[in-house]
């Protein structure tokens, strides 16, 4: 089965502009979480959908940033406007049940810049 | 509060020795999982091993196996005949039963050298 797969792989942006980053889970699996990784810190959690609803965001950093999901498949993260403390890597994974720790496959992540 | 702490940012091995990569976490709960996953470079994130704390023997998969010591609260990662494609960033990681949030470390950079 195909992976979780993570858009774009890199990106370089300015501070104050707008970047989207995407995440298409494992086919079927409801969960889907998004994780973030600040250069030389632990990943931490950003938030978690089941389908199309918000079910944890409680590690949204701001509200700079704005997750969507339509239609319970792929999702989106939005960071509007950029700031320099938003570069890291956002990791994204996905699983079938919410309470099954063996069952989560990351993606590769996306390694944002911000300049 | 759950802490996950990696003392060891980076460290290199020969290729066919052992490394041991070190882990301690904090916290008040009895039961709960504990993780190592790996990323190689530009690659997804893997599960390499896992751990349930109710359990007493140490967790082995193939050259990998951990040193759970649960009144440490220390938790390390063993990989045997090391080989080149273990290169990869190595995070230690912590959950609860019946949540779904994983608590991580800071992470170790293993590189493997011939």
């Amino acid at each position: 089965e195909a992976g979780v797969t993570q858009f774009p792989s890199h990106s370089v942006i300015e501070k104050g502009q707008t970047v989207t980053l995407r995440c298409d889970p494992i086919s079927g699996h409801d969960n889907l979480y998004w994780y973030r990784r600040v250069m030389g810190k632990e990943i931490k959690f950003l938030l978690h959908f089941v389908k199309e609803s918000k079910q944890d965001e409680s590690g949204m950093p701001n509200n700079r940033f704005l997750a969507e999901r339509t239609g319970g498949t792929y999702s989106t993260l939005k960071v509007q406007p950029a700031e320099l403390e938003d570069s890291g890597v956002y990791f994204c994974a996905s699983s079938q049940a919410a309470v099954a720790p063996w069952g989560y496959t990351f993606g590769s992540g996306t390694r944002l810049t911000v300049v | 509060a759950q802490t996950v702490t990696q003392s060891q940012p980076e460290m290199s091995v020969q290729e066919a020795e052992t490394v041991t990569l070190s882990c301690t976490y904090d916290t008040s709960e009895n039961n709960y999982y504990l993780f190592w996953y790996k990323q190689p470079p530009s690659r997804q994130m893997i599960l390499v091993i896992r751990q349930e704390a109710y359990k007493q023997q140490n967790a082995t998969e193939n050259r990998f196996s951990v040193n759970f010591q649960k009144a440490a609260k220390s938790f390390s990662l063993k990989i045997s005949d090391s080989q080149l494609g273990d290169t990869a960033m190595y995070f230690c990681a912590f959950m609860k039963p019946g949540t779904y949030k994983y608590i991580f470390g800071t992470g170790t950079r293993l590189k493997v050298l011939a």
